[in-house]
Parts: structure tokens; C-alpha cells; sequence
């Protein structure tokens, strides 16, 4: 049972646009949400996060939306540059002890 | 410089074998966890640990064991139980969730990529 989903494998922009990662979720028990960056053969990156009490968390050329209702998030990319390619992963937590679980993440390649 | 460190990056495992997989922070952090990354998947936790002496099974702890005897050092026993070991194997740590810090997020180290012979 894959509770958070990354239905995009991949995602194709050219440098200087908008690059949007989406990520769902059906946990309604999750009330943080996190954002990764990988490199191959690299550990995750910590990007940004956002707490469900929240629906939007900025954070330089990098902002995440929240929808509960829709238990939908995404991550918005502005402008997008090619040091940017690389996989994004999408991440939920929602009991005390820090567990996360993770979407099977999206491969972003932006184009100079 | 702060961080985590896995070793070796690259490890191979003959059939049969046990291996063991480090990893040590100098973080401060109370928790520890190890995940499992194969092809096309997201991350899967194997086992985690919120302190010194005590961990818990992850989702996917079959074949598998750690220990935690020490709060720098969390290092991961890939058993001949595991039947599938081939992965990119990262371990993370973090503040302990429920601190005055809560809901911080988790540090990765650079992963070890465990093959078969």
C-alpha cells in the first residue's frame, strides 16, 4: 500500500520556467511534509518542509503548497536552473517518532 | 564539519555472507534510521533507533539487524537471511522527534551500494 505517491516518473523544463513536483498522500494521519533533493549515488538532500497547519512555506526559489483536503502537495520550482536537475522526493510523518515515508520520487531534468 | 558517514561506499557480498554497514554521526542526534533504495522505488525503512540501546523494525527489518551502543554509531547487518540484498542502502538521523525541536528533518549520509558476487 503506497501511501504517498508520485505519479510523475519525470518532468522535463527548460531553464528560467516554473518547474512544479507533485505528491499525494492517504494517510490522513501525516502533518509534516517534506521535500528532498537527490543526486545519483548521493544521500537525499533536504530541501524544505511544511506542517499541515500551514499551506504554503517559501523558502528562496523553493515553495511548497499544502492542500488537506485534497491531500495533495506540491513544490514549486521558480526560476528553475539546470544545477536543479536531479530527484526529488516527497516525504510524510505523522506519528511521534519521526518515521518518514517516502514517494517513489521524480526525476527533474531541466534544460539549458 | 558536522555530518554523516557511511563506509565503504561500494560493498560486495558472496552468498551466504553476513556484511555490516557503518554509520556514525557527529551530530548529536538521538535517532538513527536506515533505509533501503532500489530502481524506480522511493525509500523503505529497515530499521530505526530513538536512543542508546533501543531500536524498532522499520518496514521492511527481515534479514536484517542493527545495534545501537552508542549514540555516534548505528551500524546495519545485511544477514544471509536477506535474500535480495542488492540496493543502495542510506542511513539518516535526526533530533528526536517529541523534543522541544520537533518535526525537524532527517540528515543522510552518502549510502553504501551492496552488490552480489
Amino acid at each position: 500500500d503506497q501511501q504517498v505517491k508520485q505519479n510523475s516518473p519525470s518532468l522535463s523544463v527548460q531553464e528560467g520556467r516554473i518547474s512544479i513536483l507533485n505528491c499525494d498522500y492517504t494517510n490522513s494521519m501525516f502533518d509534516y511534509f517534506l521535500w528532498y533533493k537527490k543526486y545519483p549515488a548521493e544521500g537525499p538532500t533536504f530541501l524544505i518542509s511544511i506542517s499541515s497547519i500551514k499551506d504554503k512555506n517559501e523558502d528562496g526559489r523553493f515553495t511548497v503548497f499544502l492542500n488537506k483536503s485534497a491531500k495533495h502537495l506540491s513544490l514549486h520550482i521558480v526560476p528553475s536552473q539546470p544545477g536543479d536537475s536531479a530527484v526529488y522526493f516527497c516525504a510524510a510523518a505523522g506519528t511521534s517518532y519521526g518515521k518518514l515515508t517516502f514517494g517513489q520520487g521524480t526525476i527533474l531534468t531541466v534544460h539549458p | 564539519d558536522g555530518g554523516i558517514t557511511q563506509s565503504p561506499k561500494y560493498l560486495f557480498r558472496k552468498e551466504g555472507q553476513n556484511v555490516t554497514l557503518s554509520c556514525e554521526q557527529n551530530l548529536n542526534h538521538d535517532a538513527m534510521y536506515w533505509y533501503r533504495q532500489d530502481p524506480g522505488q522511493g525509500l523503505r525503512l529497515i530499521y530505526y533507533s530513538q536512543i542508546v540501546n533501543d531500536f524498532q523494525k522499520g518496514d521492511i527489518a527481515e534479514g536484517y539487524s542493527v545495534s545501537r551502543e552508542k549514540k555516534e554509531s548505528f551500524p546495519l547487518t545485511v544477514t544471509s537471511a536477506q535474500k535480495n540484498p542488492t540496493a543502495f542502502y542510506l542511513c539518516a538521523s535526526s533530533i528526536l522527534v517529541g523534543s522541544p525541536n520537533s518535526n525537524q528533518p532527517q540528515h543522510f549520509g552518502d549510502g553504501t551500494r551492496l552488490s552480489i558476487l
